[in-house]
């Protein structure tokens, strides 16, 4: 019921490509849903989040969909950049509870 | 502000050795976590607090004790290590969880050989 499933565990993009990631949960409870973004020897740090009455939010090139019925919410890089090269984690979570459930990372390369 | 702030940031262990690593945070957040990194794992918590005084554990947190005397600091304790428990330690901390916006260290990498 806790877990966050995330695919792909690797993604390689050319330059100025979309980048996709996915994520799909069960616990109906879980009522945000927040992206972060992990460069190599730091820690995570908030990229977009998204709540679920609506489907979709974006900022920058940043683009979160969110499917309820389906229980899945993807993040769009849009024109992704080689800056963009860097782990990204899905998570969730519920009011009743006092934590984050992460997926399990994306390691994201954007080719130059 | 520093924000939080992890030491040591590396440490070679041998089995069955004890250490703490530390963690300071100075956003005067109420809530604080520990969550351990592993290569295709994601984050899994090991230990969290929502106060000085009350800690509660979180999905891993067989082989490690934490305490909370301070808001300001979360101390992580090994006591007995193992080679299962070479991973990156990640602190972080939250002023309301109902945004679930957490703030990391930089980590902590821990080998046990």
């Amino acid at each position: 019921q806790q877990q966050v499933k995330q695919s792909p565990q690797s993604l390689i993009v050319q330059k100025g490509g979309i980048s996709i990631i996915n994520c799909a949960y069960e616990n109906t409870a879980f009522d945000y849903f927040p992206w972060y973004q992990q460069f190599p020897g730091k820690g995570p740090a908030l990229l977009i989040a998204i709540r679920p009455d609506v489907s979709e939010k974006k900022e920058g090139r940043f683009t979160i969909s969110f499917n309820k019925s389906a229980k899945q919410f993807s993040l769009h890089i849009m024109d992704s950049q080689p800056g963009d090269s860097a782990t990204y984690f899905c998570a969730a979570s519920s009011r009743s509870a006092r934590q984050l459930t992460f997926g399990s990372g994306t390691q994201l390369t954007v080719l130059p | 502000n520093a924000g939080v702030t992890q030491t040591p940031k590396f440490r070679i262990l041998k089995i069955g050795q004890s250490m703490t690593l530390q963690c300071t945070q100075d956003m005067n957040h109420n809530y604080m976590y520990w969550y351990r990194q592993d290569p295709g794992m994601g984050l899994k918590l090991i230990y969290y607090s929502v106060g000085a005084g009350i800690t509660d554990k979180g999905e891993v947190p067989n082989g490690y004790n934490v305490s909370r005397s301070t808001t300001e600091d979360f101390p992580l304790r090994l006591e007995l290590a193992a080679p299962s428990q070479t991973s990156v330690y990640f602190c972080a901390t939250n002023r309301d969880t109902n945004t679930g916006e957490l703030f990391f260290g930089e980590g902590s990498r821990l080998t046990v050989l």
